[in-house]
């Protein structure tokens, strides 16, 4: 079945410093993947919709230029959390959906950030 | 927002059925519900999804009410590692995102 890695699984931050993630579709294209914050014991909250070859759609209240993304290809997508502050603390997950109506949405494993 | 509810918790006794109920009585005509589970610090797990009509795979059953506001998921035999947060989500057309709601923990009990 589809595979969605997510890279690195944990990250550990100075405050004031900024942060990669990536997300890859191993085994199918993505024209589409999207970007998930949870913090602890709540439910995923869309972040903003990545997609390939242009800018990323960002949900209400989401700072675009704090959390940066990028969808270079048809399977990359990278996240960075820019000038990271405590509060940003959260584990953060990335999805990709097969293109074609019908097809379910594989979510990667997620990443956990620390910032101190 | 999430266009679902379902209730907060449910326990259910080792290798028996879990039945889990999910409210959607605003949806429309061509949106698709999904279902996921979350196995704490995991990303979530597709389990299944349907549009109108019933769908049964490896994992569990989705029986989807004839008007569609409402849809339960089966997990035939519950196992304890079915313990997990349970999510029923509405497809959002626009932009075909995954909203997420609360969802249901599910404790499977010996």
């Amino acid at each position: 079945g589809a595979v969605v890695s997510q890279h690195p699984s944990r990250v550990i931050c100075k405050s004031g410093t900024s942060v990669k993630i990536e997300c890859r579709s191993l085994d199918f294209q993505a024209t589409t993947m999207f970007w998930y914050r949870q913090f602890p014991k709540q439910s995923l909250m869309l972040m903003a919709t990545s997609n390939e070859g242009s800018k990323a759609t960002y949900e209400q209240g989401v700072e675009k230029d704090k959390f940066l993304i990028n969808h270079a290809s048809l399977t990359l997508s990278t996240l960075t959390v820019t000038s990271a502050h405590p509060e940003d603390s959260s584990f953060y997950i990335c999805s990709a959906s097969e293109q074609g109506v019908g097809y379910g949405y594989t979510f990667g494993s997620g990443t956990r950030l620390t910032v101190v | 927002d999430a266009k679902t509810t379902q209730p907060p918790s449910m326990d259910c006794a080792e290798g028996r059925a879990a039945n889990l109920p999910c409210n959607h009585s605003t949806i429309s005509g061509n949106e698709y519900v999904y279902w996921y589970r979350q196995i704490h610090s995991q990303g979530p797990q597709y389990i299944i999804h349907g549009l109108k009509n019933n769908e049964t795979n490896e994992m569990a059953s989705l029986i989807i009410t004839e008007d569609r506001k409402s849809s339960t998921l089966i997990l035939p035999h519950a196992t304890l590692r079915d313990t997990a947060v349970y999510y029923c989500i509405v497809r959002v057309l626009e932009g075909n995102k995954l909203v997420f709601g609360a969802g249901t923990i599910l404790r499977v009990k010996s």
